[in-house]
């Protein structure tokens, strides 16, 4: 069984369209992020919801909006997508609001979203 | 600005051949210092958790070390499935936890 498992696993688009990418873990953690890697592999934080509540939020444009309908799912909804939104999306979650007692981060598999 | 550098940002090396992987910090607040490996196509894997100065963890062939300015990942005669991307993480207060990652270090080990 995949712990964290996202979909799309790739997604080539034009710009200027609207797409999302779902994500579910059967782990019973009660918080999940959405990480952004770029073409140099940093891997950057750009939502964190712990009990479907909003904990972090990032310097992203409004035009990303992550929703999460429960606390096992996570997804996130791009508008009008640009040449620079194009990278590697990683919906992970953890243990604890925090992370902090093992800071153990379970990622999914990434999904690659292509803006042509 | 917190920031996370590891170098090198490549490292090849024979089987067997031992070698250290650098990860350098600044960060306000450090709750803690992980390290993951990431396969090509895949997520980060979590691998180590250090809290404070001195501490060391060790998992097969690898040990993690920690200072209070770096965290050294040390390979010990290490194998072709030890290939992967290294990633170095801090988690930090900013008003909030977070965790920054660096860019990695990718290890290519020839048979």
């Amino acid at each position: 069984d995949t712990a964290v498992s996202q979909t799309p696993k790739y997604l080539v688009t034009q710009m200027g369209n609207d797409k999302s990418i779902k994500c579910e873990q059967n782990l019973g953690h009660d918080t999940m992020y959405w990480y952004k890697q770029d073409s140099k592999k940093f891997l950057k934080i750009m939502f964190s919801y712990n009990n479907k509540e909003l904990i972090i939020n990032e310097t992203v444009p409004n035009r990303f909006s992550p929703k999460s309908p429960d606390k096992a799912h996570l997804n996130l909804h791009i508008n009008s997508l640009e040449l620079g939104d194009s990278a590697v999306y990683f919906c992970a979650s953890s243990q604890d609001r925090l992370a902090s007692d093992t800071g153990e981060l379970f990622f999914g598999e990434g999904s690659r979203l292509t803006v042509l | 600005e917190d920031q996370v550098t590891q170098s090198p940002e490549a490292l090849r090396l024979q089987e067997g051949e031992s070698s250290s992987l650098n990860c350098s910090y600044t960060v306000s607040g450090l709750r803690g210092l992980f390290w993951y490996r990431q396969d090509p196509g895949k997520g980060p894997e979590f691998l180590f958790t250090l809290y404070s100065a001195g501490e060391e963890k060790e998992k097969e062939r690898l040990k993690a070390t920690l200072t209070k300015k770096e965290s050294f990942l040390h390979i010990t005669a290490p194998k072709p499935e030890d290939s992967a991307t290294y990633l170095c993480a801090v988690q930090a207060y900013t008003g909030g936890f977070k965790t920054i990652f660096g860019a990695g270090t990718r290890l290519f080990v020839k048979a």
